[in-house]
């Protein structure tokens, strides 16, 4: 079955820690992208990758970075200048015009 | 720069009613237009997409949505929602022609009651 798989579903942390959140595909895309989600805003660009080794700031890239060094995984680390990092995050891969989801991550900065 | 305004933030409805969710989007360009539903604590599912060709575009579960030009819009509609269809849907756009990223309206809720 090919997919995008996020991990963990859920997440706690610490005020102040670092926290790496997982994306993986396996649909061959060239393209994946990191959304924030809050309620009652929609999704927000974080980052996103054209291609491997290449990776580019969305809108909300304050406090956030990003890797790209293999072309199916694309991991999000949440860093401690993060101001408000508790949300739902979302990672996702396009082909054409296209944008395929994963099941999210939500995150909780305790 | 484009925008996507979700005209309705919840809209409550009756089982086997029709439904219509409205979306209204602004550029100067030509642009690529879809709705997406996230269900609870999951990701987005795309129902249906506009890139050109007809206006009338046919998604997944019985929704299809009109792209009209003149008034920037892109509605959802579906003739006789489910209990099922209760989710948060999402319109989206995006510059037609390569790589552009994808701008999202705010959400609606939709509630379909028994």
């Amino acid at each position: 079955d090919g997919g995008i798989t996020q991990s963990p579903k859920y997440l706690f942390r610490k005020e102040g820690q670092n926290v790496t959140l997982s994306c993986e595909q396996n649909l061959n895309h060239d393209a994946m992208y990191w959304y924030r989600q809050d309620p009652g805003q929609g999704l927000r660009l974080i980052y996103y990758s054209q291609i491997v080794n290449d990776f580019q700031k969305g809108d909300i890239a304050e406090g956030y970075s990003v890797s790209r060094e293999k072309k199916e995984s694309f991991p999000l680390t949440v860093t401690s200048a993060q101001k408000n990092p508790t949300a739902f995050y979302l990672c996702a891969s396009s082909r054409d015009n296209e944008q395929f989801f994963g099941p999210g991550t939500r995150l909780t900065v305790l | 720069a484009q925008s996507v305004t979700q005209l309705d933030s919840q809209v409550p409805v009756f089982e086997e009613a029709p439904v219509e969710l409205r979306c209204n989007y602004s550029s100067s360009v030509s642009v690529y237009l879809f709705w997406y539903v996230q269900y609870p604590n999951q990701g987005l599912q795309l129902l249906l997409k506009y890139l050109s060709g007809s206006t009338l575009v046919k998604g997944i579960n019985g929704f299809e949505a009109e792209f009209n030009k003149s008034q920037t819009s892109f509605h959802l509609r579906k003739p006789s929602v489910h209990i099922s269809d209760t989710a948060e849907y999402f319109c989206a756009v995006t510059l037609s022609g390569g790589y552009n990223k994808l701008i999202f309206g705010a959400g609606t809720r939709l509630a379909v009651h028994p």
